[in-house]
């Protein structure tokens, strides 16, 4: 059972144009949900978060979005940058900072490529 | 920021070899470490979580006696491959959780086990 999932394997967009990224979840009881970059032979970077309280998260060229009606996250990361090349992960994990996180369930991770 | 040092970074060896892969918490005390494995192009799979003192839990499906798992240290956990075989190839990545951090884990740049 998929709790975590990202439906788009891939996603190509343009240097200079947003990316989007997505991610369903299935689990009432997560709380807190993460973004990782991973580049290959390497673990994940972490990226951005957001609590369950919140709707949205800002940090730069990267911005989370959450709604917790539909159980959809998604990653907008504005202007794309070649650099941003990478295999993004979404994570979900019940409890929070204050109170212990559980495990972190990953998604199957996004292939983006942002060409010059 | 924390940092958590995954050794080795790669390892080729033979059938029937044992390999051990250590993963430290470099400037924070770990109680709990997870370990990972990730097949091509699909997601991370927690495989373990490894308590500081005590048996590791281990997620269903994974071979106890396969993967040896041991936390003697608040800064060092170890997984032992037994008598790998080629089907235990993959990249196998540590994570650490530090109490005192707003993420829930710190990941190890991963271990490429290639078993001929």
């Amino acid at each position: 059972d998929q709790q975590v999932k990202q439906n788009s394997p891939s996603l190509s967009v343009q240097e200079g144009r947003i990316s989007i990224l997505n991610c369903d979840y299935t689990n009432s009881m997560f709380d807190y949900f993460l973004w990782y970059k991973k580049y290959p032979a390497e673990g994940p970077t972490f990226l951005i978060s957001i609590s369950s309280i919140k709707d949205k998260n800002e940090d730069g060229r990267f911005t989370v979005f959450l709604n917790k009606s539909a159980k959809h996250l998604s990653l907008h990361i504005v202007p794309s940058q070649p650099g941003d090349s990478a295999v993004y992960f979404c994570a979900a994990t019940p409890g929070t900072w204050r109170t212990s996180y559980g495990k972190l369930t990953f998604g199957q991770g996004t292939i983006l490529t942002v060409h010059p | 920021g924390a940092v958590v040092s995954q050794h080795p970074s790669r390892v080729i060896c033979k059938s029937g070899t044992s390999v051990k892969i250590e993963c430290r918490s470099l400037d924070f005390q770990a109680t709990t470490m997870f370990w990972y494995r990730q097949f091509p192009k699909k997601s991370l799979m927690l495989m373990a979580t490894s308590n500081e003192g005590s048996k590791a839990t281990y997620e269903q499906g994974v071979e106890k006696d396969k993967f040896l798992i041991n936390h003697a240290s608040l800064t060092l956990s170890t997984l032992t491959v037994t008598s790998a075989h080629p089907e235990d190839s993959s990249f196998y990545i540590c994570s650490a959780r530090d109490s005192q951090a707003r993420q829930p884990q710190h990941f190890g740049d991963g271990t490429r086990l290639s078993i001929l």
